[in-house]
């Protein structure tokens, strides 16, 4: 069945570091990939999708390209702020359920 | 803005009750999805409606819980005889079906925070 494996945390980075979580996917097919952020006592927030291979998704300065040959999905930002502390999950969908990923905590430090 | 949202946001119940949560979506939606998330976990699929159809239901998904969408707008999902394990996070989630697979971007509710004690 379809999976995601992503980087465990917590991560810690100070102000202004750049930031790289990573995320691996099995698919029997070709999945859209997603990057949903969970703010402290709120909902999940779609951050980012790409639906095809070598799409790129951005939004709040965050990017992640779809990677077919290497079914890897990696979020990334070239500065973090300390408002971007939340838990990140990668996510795919074959059309139906998403499948989830376990979270990845980031904490930013002024 | 009329996300989606979860009622009630936080329950506590003793273990043997019965809860029953509702989701309403966003207007437009013809999809329903229900997952539960664990404390440091990813939401998992518990079950999804097309409509007033329940299409698919996860083998997370027990006899104990039941869920129904009766006129394809709201839902409930009842959990019977709660056991301590059924603590939990559970979120709605909604979205636009079409015809196209692949793409299925969902919008999800705040939660409603399940502790059986």
């Amino acid at each position: 069945g379809d999976s995601v494996t992503q980087m465990e945390g917590p991560v810690t980075l100070s102000e202004e570091a750049f930031l790289t979580i990573n995320c691996t996917y099995t698919a029997t097919g070709y999945p859209s990939l997603f990057w949903y952020v969970q703010y402290p006592g709120e909902g999940l927030q779609l951050l980012l999708k790409a639906t095809k291979a070598d799409d790129k998704g951005s939004n709040k300065g965050f990017e992640a390209t779809y990677r077919k040959e290497t079914t890897s999905f990696h979020l990334e930002k070239g500065s973090v702020q300390v408002s971007d502390s939340a838990v990140y999950f990668c996510a795919l969908s074959e059309g139906r359920q998403l499948t989830f990923g376990s979270g990845t905590q980031l904490t930013v430090l002024p | 803005d009329t996300g989606v949202s979860q009622n009630p946001r936080h329950k506590i119940t003793k273990r043997g009750q019965n809860v029953t949560f509702r989701c309403d979506p966003i207007s437009e939606h013809n999809r329903l999805y229900w997952y539960r998330q664990t404390l440091g976990q990813g939401p998992e699929f518990l079950t999804y409606f097309q409509n007033e159809a329940q299409l698919e239901k996860s083998r997370l998904l027990s006899d104990r819980f039941s869920a129904e969408r009766p006129k394809g707008s709201f839902s409930t999902l009842e959990i019977q005889r709660t056991e301590q394990g059924d603590s939990a996070m559970y979120l709605c989630a909604s979205a636009i079906g079409g015809s196209s697979a692949g793409y299925n971007e969902q919008f999800f509710g705040p939660g409603t925070r399940l502790t059986v004690l």
